[in-house]
């Protein structure tokens, strides 16, 4: 069964400093989403992407944050300048394309941690 | 926007009783609820969905019911086994309902099943 990827599984970081977190989506897929948990608490949605631009974004998903799609098969989400609340893990999510919602299958994550 | 809310936090049964997870919404105009299950350092994982033209939906030991008037949803798990003890995520999508909307989560339930 196909499967959303993502790399790494564990991301260590100094506060500060830029990472990129990656994601490979569903091969037919054409709708993807970051996601983040903050330790113990519920699955948050950041931002949808979708054609190439953001299609939706929360309060969460502020100018440190952005997100691209570089090539044909990777989705990334990129954090500027991380703070130590920017420690959770980060779930990338993918679904098919439609005029109504389509489930939303979701990669393992990466654990970020912000040193 | 969007908010859920889901109880039991902490659900304990014996094996091969059933189990009730149940979550409210608030934005009316919500019209796709997803249950997602997470296993320990994995993604959540679709289990079932449900859609607002529908009032309950079955697949094998797991079903979902949803009542739009009173806005809640429920899942229910029959002859509980070992392999059913994980999170348990309940979310809704509210607005348009169309295209790339993210999921709003519940803070989860975290089902224990005693041998």
């Amino acid at each position: 069964e196909p499967e959303v990827t993502q790399t790494p599984s564990h991301q260590v970081t100094q506060m500060g400093q830029e990472v990129i977190l990656r994601c490979v989506p569903i091969s037919n897929h054409l709708y993807f989403y970051w996601y983040r948990q903050i330790l113990g608490q519920k699955v948050e949605f950041l931002v949808s992407f979708y054609n190439n631009e953001i299609s939706e974004k929360s309060e969460i998903f502020d100018d440190q944050f952005s997100v691209e799609r570089p090539d044909g098969s990777n989705f990334t989400l990129k954090i500027r300048s991380t703070k130590l609340e920017d420690s959770a893990m980060y779930f990338c999510a993918s679904s098919l394309p439609g005029n109504r919602n389509q489930p939303q299958h979701f990669g393992d994550g990466t654990r970020l941690s912000i040193l | 926007g969007e908010n859920v809310e889901q109880h039991p936090s902490t659900l304990s049964v014996q094996e091969g009783d059933s189990a009730v997870i149940k979550c409210t919404y608030s934005d009316s105009a919500s019209n796709y609820f997803p249950w997602y299950k997470q296993e320990l350092g994995k993604g959540p994982q679709l289990i079932i969905d449900i859609r607002s033209n529908v009032g309950e939906k079955k697949d094998q030991r797991i079903a979902v019911t949803l009542n739009k008037t009173a806005k809640h949803f429920s899942l229910h798990i029959t002859e509980t086994q070992p392999e059913d003890s994980a999170v348990y995520f309940c979310a809704a999508i509210g607005g348009s309902g169309g295209g790339a909307d993210g999921l709003t989560f519940g803070k989860g339930t975290h089902l224990i099943i005693q041998p």
